[in-house]
């Protein structure tokens, strides 16, 4: 298992604009998912990437996946105050195990 | 259709008292996990279950122990509760394994160790 990194730990934007939340990993992947987590509450799944993909996009949400670099990122376009949340990429491996990083901590001011 | 709920929400333990956490799941999952969550630290996988009867040790499983007697429901225990494991506890489940399944989580419980 690995751990992904998230980049940056934290993001402040107004409303209305983009956010982009940027994830690093080390070895080999099967695939890469992305969360996010509300104050107080557990994580929500917000996308899935396959390592033979290389974008996919779900309502303003736009993830790329990058093998060669090992990275992969989140855009959250027209960002709204209730896309407030703390964001965490998940790399998996052939296994059975997530493993998250810190997460970025995003702050859509209205 | 509750999801994963997690009971207790919050706890407050002395040092060496011991606890169950109890996780269940309404979804029919067969995969089910246990994480702890510190500041700054993301998660951290503790124990797993990839069916009934069956249970495997995670990133950080000591000081701690699992049963999944019925596939619905994951406990967590605290054997002798230590200050080093108070955090927030989330479980979680997946449909199946092949890791291409998303993990649906509890709202997770906050546990305080005096």
């Amino acid at each position: 298992s690995q751990q992904g990194e998230e980049d940056p730990q934290a993001l402040s934007i107004q409303e209305g604009e983009n956010a982009t939340m940027n994830c690093s990993y080390k070895t080999s992947i099967n695939n890469l998912q992305w969360y996010r987590q509300n104050s107080g509450r557990g994580l929500v799944h917000l996308i899935l990437i396959r390592s033979n993909e290389r974008e996919k996009h779900s309502g303003r949400l736009r993830v790329t996946l990058d093998t060669s670099k090992k990275s992969s990122s989140l855009l959250i376009t027209a960002s709204r105050a209730a896309d407030t949340a703390s964001y965490f990429c998940a790399p998996r491996d052939a296994g059975n195990m997530l493993t998250f990083g810190g997460g970025t901590r995003l702050m859509v001011k209205p | 259709n509750a999801g994963v709920t997690q009971t207790p929400k919050f706890r407050v333990l002395k040092t060496g008292q011991s606890m169950t956490l109890l996780c269940a799941q309404d979804m029919n999952h067969e995969y089910m996990y246990w994480y702890r969550q510190d500041p700054g630290m993301g998660l951290r996988l503790i124990h797993y279950s990839v069916g009934e009867g069956t249970t495997a040790k995670g990133e950080v499983p000591d000081g701690y122990n699992v049963s999944r007697l019925k596939k619905q429901n994951f406990l967590l225990g605290l054997e002798s509760a230590a200050p080093s494991q108070t955090s927030v506890y989330f479980c979680a489940s997946t449909i199946g394994g092949g890791g291409n399944q998303p993990q649906h989580f509890g709202d997770g419980t906050r546990l305080s160790i005096l």
